[in-house]
């Protein structure tokens, strides 16, 4: 699976979009972008994922660029509780390739 | 709503003692996983299931580890003889067939004195 490349942490104000941008320059044709969360103490939850096209959820946008080379995590209006850490992976699909490789993440600190 | 759960949510045991840790993977799920997660390595696979097959546990330190599905309701991981090294947070995830998005429990906090 590729690697990914994040800012270690960033800022955001209460009810304002929060941007978190993920590098994945080796990304592979059949690899899909995946975007976990972990609030502190408890385990990872699910988001969002998509291989080319952009995505939307009740959660949030995952817009991937063109070449699929990176791609943001849109939280459109970020509340005190989106305050954790934000993983981005790679991986393939429906294969035995199971591998996970998290990183180390964004930790992103929503304030008052 | 559907969850995996896993027991005991806290351990605390010596050094040398055995601890076995629980999953029970959300119902129709054929794909389990152990992690284990601590401050200074973060979030580490160890390993995962299909269908019940371990199919990789190369993350996993061999001589004193070892992880079985018993039946498809049941992950079980286990670490014989202890060590405080040991200590972490070991979470279980599960997810369907086909899809790779992973479902994870909320964990054992295991402290190994």
């Amino acid at each position: 699976d590729a690697k990914t490349t994040q800012p270690p942490s960033m800022d955001c104000a209460e009810g304002r979009a929060a941007n978190l941008p993920c590098n994945h320059s080796t990304i592979s044709g059949n690899e899909y972008v995946y975007w976990y969360r972990q609030i502190h103490s408890q385990g990872p939850q699910y988001i969002i994922h998509g291989l080319k096209n952009n995505e939307t959820n009740e959660m949030a946008s995952l817009i991937i660029t063109e070449d699929r080379k990176s791609s943001t995590l849109i939280l459109p209006h970020a509340t005190l509780r989106d305050t954790a850490v934000y993983y981005c992976i790679v991986r393939v699909v429906g294969t035995n390739a199971g591998k996970s490789t998290f990183g180390d993440g964004t930790t992103l600190t929503v304030k008052p | 709503d559907a969850r995996v759960t896993q027991t005991p949510r806290d351990k605390v045991t010596e050094m040398g003692q055995e601890v076995t840790m629980r999953c029970q993977p959300i119902l129709g799920h054929n794909t389990v996983f152990w992690y284990r997660q601590t401050m200074m390595q973060g979030l580490e696979l160890l390993a995962y299931f299909r269908n019940r097959a371990p199919l990789d546990d190369s993350g996993m330190p061999k001589d004193r580890f070892s992880a079985e599905m018993p039946d498809a309701t049941l992950a079980t991981l286990k670490i014989q003889p202890s060590e405080p090294r040991d200590s972490a947070v070991y979470f279980c995830a599960s997810a369907p067939a086909g899809v790779e998005t992973q479902y994870f429990g909320p964990g054992t906090r295991l402290l190994v004195l």
